[in-house]
């Protein structure tokens, strides 16, 4: 089946630092999505990406779509402690009348102050 | 104001005992899915809703099944949970027309 190669499986990072992960599929994937979740809580969706290439912000948030359409990065700037947690990338095809949204498995930020 | 609402949040149930597990969205999405997530673990599909076409993965046990009665609610049902069916699960919803998801809050399953 499809899966999703993500990494750093884990970072630790000081308060202030950048951030950059990343997700590559030797599938092509229509949309990829960039999800945060804290303990005990759901996901959290971040940004969508739709087209190869595509790059987006959200605040401090910014991921890019890259052009073969099997692989995104997300990268953090100017990282602050409640950006603590789970980030995880998703990427989502849609095939005739069916959706799969298919996770990496996850990068765990730790900020120090 | 939430939009996909998960109940309970917290469900305690014995070995071998169904339980029922409840999703309901407000945002009137097509797609619902049902995700299992396992300590530091990612989501992992179960199975999931096109309206009213039920899509299972190939390697979603036959203990779990799942209704939806109308386009707002979604039910997993487990039949016989086992210890190892304590998990995180999630309900998410998403649209024809755009494809990004929503979650809801998750409902922890503790197996006594």
């Amino acid at each position: 089946g499809q899966q999703l190669n993500q990494s750093p499986q884990s970072m630790f990072i000081q308060e202030g630092e950048d951030v950059s992960m990343n997700c590559t599929s030797s599938s092509i994937f229509n949309t990829w999505l960039w999800y945060k979740q804290d303990p005990g809580e759901g996901p959290v969706l971040l940004i969508a990406l739709y087209k190869a290439g595509e790059l987006t912000s959200n605040g401090r948030l910014t991921a890019q779509f890259g052009i073969t359409r099997k692989d995104s990065f997300l990268n953090i700037s100017a990282s602050i402690p409640s950006d603590v947690g789970i980030y995880f990338c998703a990427g989502l095809n849609y095939g005739g009348s069916q959706g799969n949204l298919i996770f990496g498995k996850g990068t765990k930020l730790s900020v120090k102050p | 104001d939430a939009m996909v609402i998960q109940n309970p949040r917290y469900q305690v149930t014995q070995f071998g005992k169904p339980v029922t597990l409840s999703c309901s969205q407000t945002l009137n999405h097509n797609v619902m899915y049902w995700y299992q997530q396992k300590s530091s673990q990612a989501p992992k599909l179960l199975f999931h809703y096109y309206d009213k076409d039920f899509n299972n993965e190939a390697d979603t046990p036959d203990n779990f099944q799942s209704r939806r009665p109308n386009t707002s609610f979604c039910f997993l049902d487990i039949r016989s949970p086992g210890l190892g069916d304590a998990a995180m699960y999630l309900c998410a919803t998403s649209s024809r027309g755009r494809t990004e998801a929503f979650f809801g809050q998750g409902t922890r399953l503790t197996v006594v």
